[in-house]
């Protein structure tokens, strides 16, 4: 089946480090999606990829989409403890059915 | 403004049980979803609806049926709850082909 691989499944950083989170997919997306869910909260949408090689920045967050638009990778400069939180990639496939990842936990140790 | 409404927010049921979660958007977004998130498993979909009228089944949809009331409400049942349902199950709804979900709140479920 169509599946969307995250990892690493936990992270945690001290509060200034870099952070990076890897998705890959088992089959060729026509686009990638990020969301973001605060403990206790409800995903939030981010950020959007379609072109292949595709490059969006949102302040310290740098999105990335993979030539072969199978894999995808969102870094975080320099976190802060606003950071926290579970970063989920998403794949369309079809229309109408978005698959996510299974999410990368990030805790900041102040 | 609400965007997507869930309710209830909690609802704790005994095996066997039956029960209706509701959820409501006011964006007149055409595309609505369910999905359920357990711990390390992400989130999966269980059953979505292209548009008024129409639903179909997504990734782990046994034990569930959906009815999309109108453009507005979509509804999720579990007829005879197990306590492999208990999780935290989440409506979201979108405009356009490939947009984002919007996400309600969120309802806690726990099956006895």
């Amino acid at each position: 089946g169509q599946q969307v691989m995250q990892i690493p499944q936990y992270q945690h950083v001290q509060e200034g480090e870099d952070f990076t989170t890897y998705c890959n997919s088992s089959t060729t997306l026509s686009n990638i999606q990020w969301y973001k869910q605060r403990p206790g909260g409800h995903p939030v949408f981010l950020i959007q990829l379609v072109k292949s090689g595709e490059v969006k920045k949102q302040k310290r967050l740098t999105f990335q989409f993979g030539e072969a638009k199978k894999n995808s990778s969102l870094h975080i400069t320099a976190t802060q403890t606003t950071d926290v939180g579970t970063y989920f990639c998403a794949g369309w496939f079809g229309n109408e059915k978005l698959t996510f990842g299974t999410g990368t936990r990030l805790t900041i140790i102040p | 403004n609400a965007g997507v409404t869930q309710t209830p927010k909690f609802q704790v049921l005994k095996t066997g049980q039956s029960m209706t979660l509701q959820c409501a958007q006011d964006m007149n977004h055409n595309s609505m979803y369910w999905y359920r998130q357990d711990p390390g498993m992400g989130l999966r979909l269980i059953y979505y609806s292209a548009s008024e009228g129409t639903t179909d089944k997504g990734e782990v949809p046994n034990g569930y049926n959906v009815s999309r009331l109108n453009k507005r409400e979509f509804s999720l049942r579990l007829e005879s709850a197990a306590p492999s349902q208990t999780s935290v199950y989440f409506c979201a709804s979108k405009e356009q082909v490939w947009q984002g979900l919007f996400f309600g709140s969120g309802t806690q479920l726990s099956v006895l």
